[in-house]
């Protein structure tokens, strides 16, 4: 069985480029969510997609936008980079979950490293 | 979700028990109690999760207070291998972002030799 996987695993942009980052979920997870990890802070969450649609968003602009594809896979996409953008960028997957369900362990892939210049 | 509060750093000898405490003192009934772990450059790592009841898996102990205001995550042997930064998590249920995660700066436990 085949992990979370993210690619690339490290990116340098500069400022105003825009950045597409992609997220394979591990197989049989049909929901994938973003988090964005800033240097010496937890993970903050971003979005989540569920079957191709955005469901539920974290406190981050519009210029961070996402797709999620039939095969579950993702992109996070980020317009006119900002220095602040630089950190660590999660994925993570987790299998559908039956309303009530208390079991809702998200698998982590290792996350893109985003440098903004 | 409940705030979450924890030590910003730990100490524990390869071999003996770690116990990371958490205190959660808004939680309400339809919240849940998660840790995960973070090591170095990874990931964050599921480790346990609860209600109110006392949990055990392989990896670590979950112990609830009674009130279910705090918890204390129990390593029973540590290794050097589980420094890493720890993050207790509340999370509910209801509404439609019920994955999402709500993490903390959490706590770096490290375990020495």
């Amino acid at each position: 069985e085949t992990g979370v996987t993210q690619s690339p695993t490290h990116l340098i942009k500069t400022r105003g480029q825009q950045v597409t980052l992609r997220c394979s979920s591990q197989s049989g997870h049909n929901t994938v969510s973003w988090y964005q990890q800033a240097l010496g802070q937890g993970p903050q969450f971003i979005f989540q997609y569920y079957r191709e649609e955005e469901n539920g968003r974290g406190n981050f602009p519009p210029r961070f936008s996402g797709l999620q594809f039939p095969n579950y896979s993702s992109e996070l996409n980020v317009n006119a980079l900002e220095l602040d953008d630089s950190a660590l960028y999660l994925c993570a997957s987790s299998p559908l979950v039956r309303v009530g369900d208390s079991y809702n362990e998200q698998f982590f892939g290792p996350g893109t490293r985003l440098t903004v210049l | 979700d409940a705030k979450t509060t924890q030590p910003t750093s730990m100490d524990c000898a390869e071999g003996r028990a770690a116990n990371l405490p958490c205190n959660h003192s808004t939680i309400s009934g339809n919240e849940y109690v998660y840790w995960y772990r973070q090591i170095h450059s990874q990931g964050p790592q599921y480790i346990i999760h609860g209600l109110k009841n006392n949990e055990t898996n392989e990896m670590a102990s979950l112990i609830i207070t009674e009130d279910r205001k705090s918890s204390t995550l129990i390593l029973p042997h540590a290794t050097l291998r589980d420094t890493a930064v720890y993050y207790c998590i509340v999370r509910s249920y209801s509404g439609g972002s019920n994955y999402k995660l709500t993490f903390g700066k959490g706590t770096l436990l490290t375990v020495n030799p």
